[in-house]
């Protein structure tokens, strides 16, 4: 079955504890994305991947760092987590071709820093 | 840099009429457009996109959208709401001169029996 899969689904944390949600596609996707998504402000997208070895900062990049080694695996890190990343996360994917952006999403992770 | 806004929280309908939720966007080039939907503890999930050709786009369940230049909108449309159509819709714009992509603040649909 065709699928983004994040773990850990949840995760509650303190400041400052580093951390790293990961994220993984089946679909041989080159484009790889991880967005954040708070009430009232929709998505925002925090880091993008064109594919291997190729990363861009997104709107929201202060805080996060990402990797990508692998082409079907794209964690997240927090060096130190602070309350303001608590959030809901959401990783996606898509192929690179004209065209053809529509994203497959993960089923997202709640993080609350404490 | 490109934008999205969705200027309705809020969309209720009762279960058989027409349910419009609205998008307009801002872009320096031309746009690629997206609808996802959310449901409750779930990831989006793609319903339709524009990238060119036809301004009337079809996508999953019975929705469609209309692609407005001039209007800069990109409404999405069903002739028939059902309740099950009850969720959060997203609307997306990527310039197509670059690789990021621009969510609206998402609107909650809600169908009434």
């Amino acid at each position: 079955e065709a699928q983004v899969t994040q773990n850990p689904r949840y995760l509650i944390t303190v400041t400052g504890k580093k951390l790293t949600v990961t994220c993984s596609q089946n679909m041989n996707h080159e484009y790889m994305s991880w967005y954040r998504q708070d009430p009232g402000l929709g998505l925002r997208q925090i880091y993008y991947s064109m594919n291997v070895e190729v990363t861009d900062k997104g709107d929201v990049p202060e805080g996060y760092k990402v990797s990508r080694k692998e082409k079907r695996n794209f964690p997240l890190i927090l060096e130190s987590p602070s309350p303001n990343q608590t959030s809901l996360y959401f990783c996606a994917s898509s192929l690179i071709l004209a065209g053809s952006y529509e994203q497959y999403f993960g089923p997202g992770t709640r993080l609350t820093v404490t | 840099a490109q934008s999205v806004a969705q200027p309705e929280d809020q969309v209720n309908v009762a279960e058989g009429n027409p349910l419009t939720v609205k998008c307009t966007y801002s872009v320096s080039g031309n746009p690629y457009l997206f609808w996802y939907v959310q449901y409750p503890n779930r990831g989006l999930q793609f319903l339709l996109k524009y990238i060119t050709g036809d301004n009337l786009v079809k996508g999953s369940y019975g929705f469609e959208a209309e692609f407005n230049k001039s209007q800069t909108s990109f409404h999405l449309k069903k002739p028939s709401a059902l309740v099950s159509d009850s969720a959060l819709y997203f609307c997306a714009v990527r310039d197509q001169e670059n690789n990021d992509m621009r969510f609206g603040a998402g609107t909650r649909l809600t169908v009434k029996p």
